[in-house]
């Protein structure tokens, strides 16, 4: 996981409490996403960003926020968790938009949550 | 939509046995197909690609073929060790903004 760092790398927090996840990339790559994996599920797309301050949401975006203030730093966060959040959450970065044999995501360690 | 189905899992193998793990897909345009493995607590890591039909990806022995007619990419390899097991997913380019778009996962645990 070189050039890419999700932290904390574990949390536990309760129900309706705001939880922010960081990842910093030290690629320069324009493009970082969020993902959620769950166990039947495989990985899901939370949100998206194609550059600082430019962010879309994903297939499962509900209930959670993000930003981009910096090219290096992208946070998730949570306003008030729900039991439901609870999950692994992974980072990921490219540096292009198509994804090619030369763009391909390069992801962080993950960062698990539990959510009681 | 676009999407992915894999074979469910777990797979239990013995040492140097022959593997097979299905992938079929489901998408408009033509995706580049990729497969990624995840070792027991760390991020995953992308094992194979390939960019259009009839491209081979292969890397540590593994291989897979993109098949256009049967819009497949199964992976395999001639002899497993222990040092394989891991959670192994298949997916495809999302689109222009460069998401993936994954499989549920398939577990492999493989026996001395």
């Amino acid at each position: 996981d070189a050039g890419i760092t999700q932290s904390p790398r574990h949390k536990v927090t309760e129900t309706g409490t705001p939880v922010t996840l960081r990842c910093h990339q030290t690629e320069n790559h324009r493009y970082m996403y969020w993902y959620r994996q769950d166990p039947g599920h495989g990985l899901r797309l939370i949100h998206y960003s194609y550059g600082v301050k430019d962010t879309d949401k994903g297939e499962v975006s509900d209930g959670y926020s993000v930003s981009r203030s910096k090219t290096e730093d992208f946070l998730l966060t949570l306003e008030s968790a729900t039991s439901s959040q609870t999950s692994v959450y992974f980072c990921a970065i490219t540096p292009g938009g198509a994804l090619s044999g030369a763009n391909v995501l390069t992801f962080g360690a993950g960062s698990r949550l539990t959510v009681l | 939509g676009d999407s992915v189905t894999q074979m469910e899992g777990p797979v239990t193998l013995s040492e140097e046995a022959f593997l097979t793990i299905n992938c079929t897909y489901t998408a408009t345009g033509y995706p580049s197909l990729f497969w990624y493995v995840q070792y027991p607590g760390e991020g995953l890591q992308l094992l194979l690609k390939a960019t259009k039909a009839d491209d081979k990806g292969s890397n540590k022995g593994f291989e897979a073929t993109y098949r256009k007619e049967t819009t497949s990419f199964h992976l395999e390899k001639g002899s497993v060790q222990v040092s394989d097991s891991a959670v192994y997913f298949c997916a495809l380019s999302g689109g222009s903004q460069g998401n993936l778009i994954f499989g549920k996962g398939t577990k492999l645990s493989v026996k001395p």
